[in-house]
């Protein structure tokens, strides 16, 4: 258990309104990833984190920005919700402590997000 | 632009045979390739690959890596249903601190 939760799990909401995931980790890991997952595409990279205020641009970034303003939390922020953005949302951290390595991401449980 | 791609796509099995699944990449500067198995929830990581030939094995499953092939298979024996799941494969190019994943294997086993 790499002590990663997801707030809120479920959320409902409609098109055009602002939205915000958050990701909490409680081992104090350096890097922090937000990915969507959409059936026939995997899991996709939307935005990255290596430290406080430090984030990066992932392969899907367009209509989502982050912020990380502690170590153990990175929000996700939908500015204007789309249908489009209708997706299972996954935090993941690179765990270092088991395999020495940041090569090894561990995955929280995920947000389902329905924008109508 | 680094690439992942799974085959099959989709697979249904009868409990006890055999399966084996693939992952095929084009990536800059490989460094590593992991494979993941997700159920209902998030994926749960299997293994990590670095090096070919050196056979990675837990169990029932188990995995190689051919880097100058391009590719890593994930076999499982026995298959019980409880392996039903997606199996994710991603990898990593060198200097990195991200993955990128394929479509990934929606394995079924029928009982």
């Amino acid at each position: 258990d790499a002590g990663i939760t997801q707030s809120p799990r479920h959320k409902v909401t409609e098109t055009g309104t602002p939205v915000t995931l958050r990701c909490h980790q409680t081992e104090n890991h350096r890097y922090m990833y937000w990915y969507r997952q959409d059936p026939g595409h995997g899991l996709r990279l939307i935005h990255y984190s290596y430290g406080v205020k430090d984030t990066d641009k992932g392969e899907v970034s367009d209509g989502y920005s982050v912020s990380r303003s502690k170590t153990e939390d990175f929000l996700l922020t939908l500015e204007s919700a789309t249908s489009s953005q209708t997706s299972v949302y996954f935090c993941a951290i690179s765990e270092s402590k088991r395999t020495g390595s940041q090569e090894t991401q561990y995955f929280g449980p995920g947000t389902r997000l329905l924008v109508l | 632009e680094d690439k992942v791609v799974q085959s099959p796509l989709s697979l249904v099995v009868h409990e006890g045979d055999t399966v084996t699944l693939n992952c095929s990449y084009e990536v800059t500067n490989f460094r590593s390739l992991l494979w993941y198995k997700q159920e209902k929830k998030a994926p749960t990581f299997l293994f990590m690959l670095t090096s070919s030939g050196i056979e990675k094995k837990s169990g029932r499953l188990s995995s190689i890596l051919d880097k100058k092939e391009l590719f890593s298979i994930l076999n499982i024996t026995a298959t019980q249903t409880g392996d039903s799941a997606i199996y994710l494969c991603a990898v990593r190019n060198q200097g990195a601190q991200k993955l990128v994943f394929g479509q990934g294997t929606r394995l079924t086993i029928n009982p």
